[in-house]
């Protein structure tokens, strides 16, 4: 089956700096890769997802970028703010059957210092 | 968006009893639900995938008989964890993908502690 990797686990910035999350999946055949946010006991949300057919997609201060031969995809947050401070997932999408199944990683964990 | 509406978001319950936790999709319909357990500071881990009107398949080292899934309409999944104990303490969230859609949307989460 699919295996996602991420890193880093943890990831500490200054306000205003950049942050970059990396994942990397096994599955050639996954074609789509959402990036959560998690904040303490509440539910995932998606904060930008990019499918197998673009190299790369930008929504005001966060870009995800997908290189379908190396199998790896990144998630770049600009001028971050405290309030980006949270746990980030990335995952791979695949097809098993008649079913999509989404594989995650492990998380990582930012915080951003004021 | 689409939403998916879980209940209950605590429950506290003693060791041996069962606990249910219901998994809702409130504007659309959903063939198929997952179920998550997530631990502090961990990531999502899949338990099982539920189908409308079949047997749910479960990941490997998932007991189905502690982990009963039922997923009697379009709209709702049921996860009951069977005689919990302590270590069945953790955050479970369902999800649903929506048809045609491929971002798929998350419950609420369950808190689940077994004292």
């Amino acid at each position: 089956g699919e295996n996602v990797e991420q890193h880093p686990s943890t990831l500490s910035v200054q306000e205003g700096d950049s942050a970059v999350i990396k994942c990397t999946y096994s599955d050639s055949a996954s074609n789509y890769f959402p990036w959560y946010k998690q904040e303490l006991g509440k539910r995932p949300q998606l904060i930008i997802d990019i499918r197998s057919n673009v190299g790369e997609k930008k929504d005001q201060r966060i870009a995800v970028t997908l290189n379908k031969t190396a199998k790896h995809f990144s998630l770049h947050i600009t001028e971050t703010q405290p309030e980006d401070s949270a746990v980030y997932f990335c995952a791979a999408r695949t097809r098993e059957g008649s079913n999509y199944k989404l594989t995650f990683g492990k998380g990582t964990l930012l915080t951003v210092n004021p | 968006g689409a939403v998916v509406s879980q209940h209950p978001s605590r429950v506290i319950c003693k060791s041996g009893t069962s606990v249910k936790i219901e998994c809702r999709s409130l504007d659309f319909q959903a063939t198929t639900m997952f179920w998550y357990r997530q631990f502090p500071k961990k990531s999502l881990m899949l338990m099982a995938t539920s189908n409308e009107g079949s047997k749910a398949t479960y990941e490997q080292g998932v007991e189905k008989d502690k982990f009963l899934i039922n997923h009697a309409s379009l709209t709702l999944s049921t996860l009951t964890v069977t005689s919990a104990h302590p270590e069945d303490s953790s955050f479970y969230i369902c999800s649903a993908f929506r048809t045609l859609q491929p971002e798929a949307f998350f419950g609420q989460g369950t808190r689940l502690t077994v004292v």
